[in-house]
């Protein structure tokens, strides 16, 4: 079964300046989606990036980027320009792209960020 | 734009009372999901239905019931709650259901059993 761990409970950063958040998952399949969902104190889920395992190039939004090393299975993501806003949970997550994967995104248990002014 | 529309957003129940956490969106999205959000953990998926017309297991589904009323609408239903059922809960649509896809989900429901 895929597994997917976020090792960083917490993490800071001041205002502008850049910050990585970690993610690694465990999994036998060489096809599959992965992404950061962003979730405020609204409490609404958002997603802010996805990236395709076949796609070697790493996926851009703007300020956020993500480090895809798929041999090492990580997917880190970059917030550059920190600013108020992005302060929240983000979750990882993977999708099998599999038919028979019965719609199943697998969560990591999330990071807070916090940002300092 | 509503997007996706849960309602309440919040209620108190005593073990053994059922309710229903409505849920309805309106960008025509084929599929729709109900998550479970529980702290230190990542989201688990309750049920989900891949079009109108059709439910499916997710990973936990135990102690819920759902209903697909129609394509806007995804009913949670909670025949007779329990503590462990204490979560927030989390309804999503995407258009297909296409395992890129992104998700856009309702502000959620936190649900206290006591």
């Amino acid at each position: 079964a895929q597994t997917v761990t976020q090792s960083q409970p917490e993490m800071s950063v001041q205002e502008a300046e850049t910050v990585t958040l970690s993610c690694t998952y465990d999994t036998s399949e060489s096809d599959y989606y992965l992404f950061w969902y962003k979730q405020p104190p609204s409490r609404q889920m958002i997603l802010v990036i996805r990236q395709e395992a076949y796609k070697q190039q790493n996926a851009t939004e703007n300020r956020f980027s993500v480090n895809f090393q798929k041999a090492a299975k990580s997917f880190s993501l970059k917030i550059s320009d920190s600013q108020l806003g992005d302060a929240a949970m983000y979750f990882c997550a993977y999708r099998s792209a599999l038919e028979d994967s019965n719609y199943q995104l697998i969560w990591g248990a999330g990071t807070k960020l916090i940002i300092k002014p | 734009n509503a997007g996706v529309t849960q309602t309440p957003k919040f209620q108190v129940l005593k073990t053994g009372q059922s309710m229903t956490l409505q849920c309805a969106q309106d960008m025509n999205h084929n599929s729709m999901y109900w998550y479970r959000q529980d702290p230190g953990m990542g989201l688990r998926l309750i049920y989900y239905s891949a079009s109108e017309g059709t439910t499916d297991k997710g990973e936990v589904p135990n102690g819920y019931n759902v209903s697909r009323l129609n394509k806007r609408e995804f009913s949670l239903r909670l025949e007779s709650a329990a503590p462990s059922q204490t979560s927030v809960y989390f309804c999503a649509s995407s258009e297909r259901g296409s395992p890129n896809e992104k998700l856009f989900f309702g502000s959620g429901t936190q649900l206290s059993v006591l």
